[in-house]
C-alpha cells in the first residue's frame, strides 16, 4: 500500500510567518506534488517535482515556493503566509503508469 | 473552457436508486482516465480507473469514449456510504487536471 504522510493536519499561523508544510512518501515514487483545494474551486496544482532537486510550477506558485532534496519527501514552504493562503493543502505522489496518491491534507488557517 | 468538465450537482437520491456521473474532457492527448471519492475534509482516494474496453467494479461501472472525449461513472443500488464528492481525473504525462467534482448524497 502507497503511504503518503504530511507533518500536520491542522495548522494555524499568523500572515508574514513563515511555514513549512512537509510530505513523505515511502514508496519511491518519482514525481510529487503539492496542491490546494478551496470550495467552488477544486484542486489546483501549485508545483510538483518528477526528480530530486526538480520542481516545476504548476496553476498557482505565486507566494510558494518548494524544496526535494531527498526522493520520499517533498516540501511546500509559504514565505510570508497571507490570510488568502488558508486553505486545504494537499499532497500526492505518483509513478509512471500508476496513479495519484495522496496524503491527508493540511489544514492551514493564516490568521 | 475547461479542461475537465463534470455535472454540476449536487445528486440527491434515494438508497437504492441508480445514479450516473458525465464528465467531459478536452485534451485529446490525454492517456489516463480516473475516478476519484473524496469525502468530506478528507483527501482523494482512487475509486477506479477507467478503460476503453468499460470496467465493472461490483456496483461500479465506467465508461470512456475517446472519441468523444467522454467518461462515465454509474453507481447501482447506492448505499448512504456512498456520499462523498466524486472527482473525475485525466491524465497525460505527469499532469494530472481535476474536475471540480460532483457532490452526491444518497437519502436514507
Amino acid at each position: 500500500d502507497v503511504k503518503v504522510t504530511q507533518s500536520s493536519r491542522y495548522l494555524v499561523k499568523r500572515t508574514g510567518e513563515k511555514v513549512f508544510l512537509e510530505c513523505v512518501q515511502d514508496m519511491d515514487h518519482e514525481n510529487m506534488f503539492w496542491y490546494r483545494q478551496d470550495p467552488g474551486l477544486g484542486l489546483r496544482l501549485i508545483y510538483f517535482s518528477y526528480d530530486v532537486k526538480m520542481k516545476e510550477k504548476g496553476d498557482i506558485p505565486e507566494g510558494y515556493s518548494v524544496s526535494r532534496e531527498k526522493k520520499e519527501r517533498f516540501s511546500l514552504i509559504l514565505e510570508s503566509a497571507s490570510t488568502n493562503q488558508t486553505s486545504m493543502y494537499l499532497c500526492a505522489s505518483f509513478r509512471a503508469s500508476d496513479t495519484q496518491y495522496f496524503g491527508p491534507g493540511t489544514r492551514l488557517t493564516v490568521l | 473552457r475547461k479542461e475537465v468538465e463534470q455535472d454540476p450537482g449536487p445528486f440527491n437520491v434515494p438508497e437504492g436508486a441508480t445514479v450516473a456521473f458525465n464528465c467531459t474532457y478536452s485534451n485529446s492527448a490525454s492517456q489516463s482516465f480516473f475516478w476519484y471519492r473524496q469525502d468530506c475534509r478528507k483527501e482523494p482516494k482512487l475509486l477506479m480507473s477507467v478503460y476503453s474496453s468499460g470496467n465493472e467494479d461490483g456496483r461500479f461501472t465506467a465508461q470512456l469514449n475517446r472519441a468523444s472525449q467522454y467518461i462515465s461513472l454509474l453507481i447501482r443500488d447506492s448505499k448512504l456510504s456512498d456520499s462523498a464528492t466524486y472527482l473525475c481525473v485525466v491524465n497525460y504525462g505527469q499532469n494530472f487536471v481535476f474536475g471540480p467534482g460532483t457532490r452526491l448524497s444518497v437519502l436514507p
